[in-house]
């Protein structure tokens, strides 16, 4: 089975604060994904990855980094916590896929829950 | 980008009853999919639709997809306390990309 595991469950932190979210799979994917969870807003894309040390901006980039050193972890930081990052944080890995006819499924991490005060 | 958009927001039925989710979405598509999640938790796939297929069955699962209208619907058969959840559609955007839906939430009454 696919383990997609995330470094907090929840998560308090202050405004200015540096924050780390860390996010490790065990299945060897390439591909890996930062989402951030609002209501009515649905899910959105942060930002992804899709080899080590290589990096892409998602639809919401702002405010936030990610490093991907290993294969196997992805991890997001927000250099300066501000209370509008409060939200539900969403990790995701999937395979390479192979074309456009195969866009594999992606597999979730259970999220973490980051409230900024 | 485009994004999904989910129809009901939110929907409750009985029991035994089924229940049916549609999404809509704008432009062309590589593939759909269909996503759940139980509160407080990540989301679990359910099922993928390829453009050229137009109905596709996983257990009590019935997703059908209309590209010439740009519509998918997810039919959860004799539905149980336990598919409780919220329900979300994804486009696949390119190779490496899904775009998300807004989600149902769908409560089922005993």
């Amino acid at each position: 089975d696919v383990k997609v595991t995330q470094s907090s469950r929840y998560l308090v932190k202050r405004t200015g604060e540096k924050v780390f979210l860390e996010c490790v799979q065990d299945m060897d994917h390439e591909n890996m994904f930062w989402y951030r969870q609002d209501p009515g807003l649905g899910l959105r894309l942060i930002y992804f990855s899709y080899d080590v040390k290589m990096k892409e901006k998602g639809d919401i980039p702002e405010g936030y980094s990610v490093s991907r050193e290993k294969k196997e972890r992805f991890s997001l930081i927000l250099e300066s916590a501000s209370t509008n990052q409060t939200s539900m944080y969403l990790c995701a890995s999937r395979a390479r896929s192979l074309g456009n006819l195969a866009s594999y499924e992606q597999y979730f991490g259970p999220g973490t829950r980051l409230t900024v005060t | 980008s485009q994004q999904g958009e989910e129809d009901p927001q939110a929907l409750s039925i009985q029991e035994g009853e089924n229940a049916t989710m549609n999404c809509s979405y704008k432009t062309s598509i590589n593939n759909l999919q269909w996503y759940r999640q139980n509160s407080g938790r990540g989301l679990v796939h359910l099922i993928l639709i390829r453009s050229n297929e137009r109905e596709k069955h996983s257990g009590r699962l019935r997703v059908t997809l209309d590209t010439s209208k740009k519509s998918s619907s997810l039919l959860i058969t004799a539905s149980r306390a336990a598919d409780t959840a919220s329900y979300f559609c994804a486009m696949s955007q390119g190779a490496q990309k899904l775009v998300f839906g807004q989600g149902t939430r769908l409560t089922i009454n005993p």
